[in-house]
Order: C-alpha cells, then sequence, then structure tokens
C-alpha cells in the first residue's frame, strides 16, 4: 500500500539533546512537508521541500533543520535550540502531478521532552 | 502571506442536526481550499475539498462552498453521527505553495 510513513510514533528527549524524526513515503510524490500541532493551534509549517536537496523554511523553522537527499525521505531534527519542542509532528507529501494541492499525511510522531 | 481563520473552534450537535465550519483567507491568490478531519492520536485526512472555479461541492453527506469575493469557505455536514466527532481543519493555498491551515474545530455530536 502506498503511504507515508512516520517513526517512531513517541519519542521522548532530555532538554539539551538533538532528536531525528523519521518521514518516508511510496508515493513518488516530490513535495514533502512538516507541520507541528499544538493544542488549539491547528497545523504549523516547519519546513517543506519541493525537490531532492532543496528545501525552504516555512513559519515556524527556528530550532529545526531538514534534509533532502532522496525523494522518498525527508527527516526533521528538533536541535536544542528549539526552546519548546513538546507537541505533535506531523509529515506529509504532494505531487504535481495533482497540481501540488492534496496532501496526504502520515499518522504523526508526539514528541516529548523530559 | 496566507492567514487562514477558522471559527467556531468547538461545536456541539445533537446526531441528526447539521454543523457548519466557516473559514476565511487573506491571500486572493489563494485557489484551493480543502478539509480535513483528525481522529484522536492521528494524522488529518481529507475529506473534500474546492478549488477557486468552483463554488460548491457536495459528497453525500458533506458539502464545501466558497465566496471567492468575500474569502470564505464553509464545510457543511448534514444527519450528524456519532463518528463524524472529530477535529476539522480548513486550509488554503495557492498552486505550488504549501497548505497554511485554520486552528481547528472540535465536533462533537452525541446521540
Amino acid at each position: 500500500d502506498g503511504g507515508i510513513t512516520q517513526s517512531p510514533k513517541y519519542l521522548f528527549r532530555k532538554e539539551g539533546q538533538n532528536v531525528t524524526l523519521s518521514c518516508e513515503q511510496n508515493l513518488n510524490h516530490d513535495a514533502m512537508y512538516w507541520y507541528r500541532q499544538d493544542p488549539g493551534q491547528g497545523l504549523r509549517l516547519i519546513y517543506y521541500s519541493q525537490i531532492v536537496n532543496d528545501f525552504q523554511k516555512g513559519d515556524i523553522a527556528e530550532g529545526y533543520s531538514v534534509s533532502r537527499e532522496k525523494k522518498e525521505s525527508f527527516p526533521l531534527t528538533v536541535t536544542s535550540a528549539q526552546k519548546n519542542p513538546t507537541a505533535f509532528y506531523l509529515c506529509a507529501s504532494t505531487s504535481p502531478n495533482r497540481g501540488w494541492t492534496e496532501a496526504f499525511f502520515g499518522q504523526g510522531t508526539r514528541l516529548t521532552v523530559v | 502571506g496566507e492567514n487562514v481563520e477558522q471559527h467556531p473552534s468547538t461545536l456541539s450537535v445533537q446526531e441528526g442536526d447539521s454543523a457548519v465550519i466557516k473559514c476565511t483567507y487573506s491571500d486572493s491568490a489563494s485557489n484551493y481550499f480543502p478539509w480535513y478531519k483528525q481522529e484522536l492520536g492521528k494524522g488529518p485526512q481529507l475529506i473534500i475539498d474546492i478549488r477557486s472555479n468552483v463554488g460548491e461541492k457536495k459528497d453525500q453527506r458533506i458539502a464545501v462552498t466558497l465566496n471567492k469575493t468575500a474569502k470564505h469557505f464553509s464545510l457543511h455536514i448534514t444527519e450528524t453521527q456519532p463518528e463524524d466527532s472529530a477535529v476539522y481543519f480548513c486550509a488554503a493555498s495557492e498552486a505550488g505553495t504549501a497548505l497554511i491551515f485554520g486552528k481547528g474545530t472540535t465536533l462533537s455530536v452525541s446521540s
């Protein structure tokens, strides 16, 4: 089945540590996105990439970094510079064949700083 | 950049009633308006979308309307059922740009 896989589902991190969230898709989509979800805040865009080896900052990129070395993969690193990293992180992808519009989401990773 | 406002933040209805969620957007260049449903602990799923060249779209009990002049779009759910209970998000984008989401509406349908 085609889809987006995020791992792990739950992640715990100590303060001061970097942590990387995985996102893999087998939909052959060109564009991938990372959103952060907090209660009552909706989904806020962190980073997105429309092509391999290229990515753009979203509205809340500070304290995060990404890479796009393969079309299928778009990992997100939450660095120690992110002051409030506890949140639900969602990865999505779209295809230019559908006008870059219909976004498919993974099941999310819940990150908790302990 | 685009800004999407969504109302209400919570909505409680009785089973069989209709539910309406409204969104406004700021960027007149936006031309794609999807609605997503998110169940607890899961990723959002697309339930219906509308493009700017269409004023209304319907899929069984769900419909979306778009007023480009006023920059408003709305989700209408008729004959609500308990399984419609979830968080609903509207979003807007221009082709080639990332979706910008509203803050969500928690819909509760009681039987």
